[in-house]
């Protein structure tokens, strides 16, 4: 089994929908991340958490709305999707400054709204 | 922030050695340098970090120069298998080790 876990794996949606991707992991590290990634943009910050009380904004939060619902999961809430939120959805974790700090991603999200 | 720049892209050809360049000239005294390999339709994996000189491991060697405002990736004797998109980020330590990503290089690396 994965380290790193993203449901769903594809959703297509329509605008206006609000639409729930859920990550959670086994690996017991702190912080949680979201990216995403469009062609040609690499991958930008969405937003991230170092504990269960900890909510950041990253690069491009706008649009987005996140839970950390327990030290394993991490879910990004599109409120109401737009076309120009169709990309690849990645979670994340590190364990933190004490290690290296190394990223451990999950298989993506491929989400398109019509 | 510790914007990182790299080249869009690259080519080379199975056997020879690869040296990707990154500048981050805003890199701060406590930010390491790290490096991620992305195949398509797969989430990045990690290959390598350094804080000074030179770090080797199994995959590849990270050289830093002593003012830090650049670093190179260095793979030796590529293979097809070695195509893929290679970022390079900055560490950003003030910020509780915050990740950010930049465009990263797409090497292609041909028979």
């Amino acid at each position: 089994d994965a380290d790193v876990t993203q449901t769903p794996r594809n959703r297509i949606t329509k605008t206006g929908k609000r639409i729930m991707l859920e990550c959670s992991q086994t690996k017991g590290h702190d912080r949680m991340y979201w990216y995403r990634q469009d062609p040609g943009l690499g991958l930008r910050l969405i937003y991230y958490s170092f504990d269960v009380k900890d909510i950041n904004k990253g690069e491009i939060s706008d649009g987005y709305s996140v839970s950390r619902q327990a030290q394993a999961k991490f879910s990004l809430s599109l409120e109401s999707a737009i076309p120009n939120q169709t990309a690849l959805y990645f979670c994340a974790t590190s364990d933190g400054l004490g290690g290296t700090g190394e990223l451990f991603f999950g298989e993506g999200s491929r989400l398109t709204v019509l | 922030l510790a914007k990182t720049t790299q080249p869009i892209s690259m080519d080379s050809y199975e056997g020879q050695e690869v040296n990707i360049t990154c500048s981050h000239n805003n890199i701060a005294t406590n930010d390491y340098i790290t490096w991620y390999q992305q195949f398509p339709s797969q989430g990045p994996r990690f290959i390598i970090q350094g804080y000074k000189t030179k770090v080797t491991n199994e995959v590849a060697s990270l050289f830093i120069p002593a003012d830090r405002k650049s670093s190179t990736l260095s793979l030796p004797r590529v293979s097809l298998s070695d195509t893929a998109v290679y970022y390079c980020l900055v560490m950003i330590y003030n910020q509780g080790g915050k990740l950010i990503f930049g465009q990263g290089t797409e090497l292609s690396v041909k028979p």
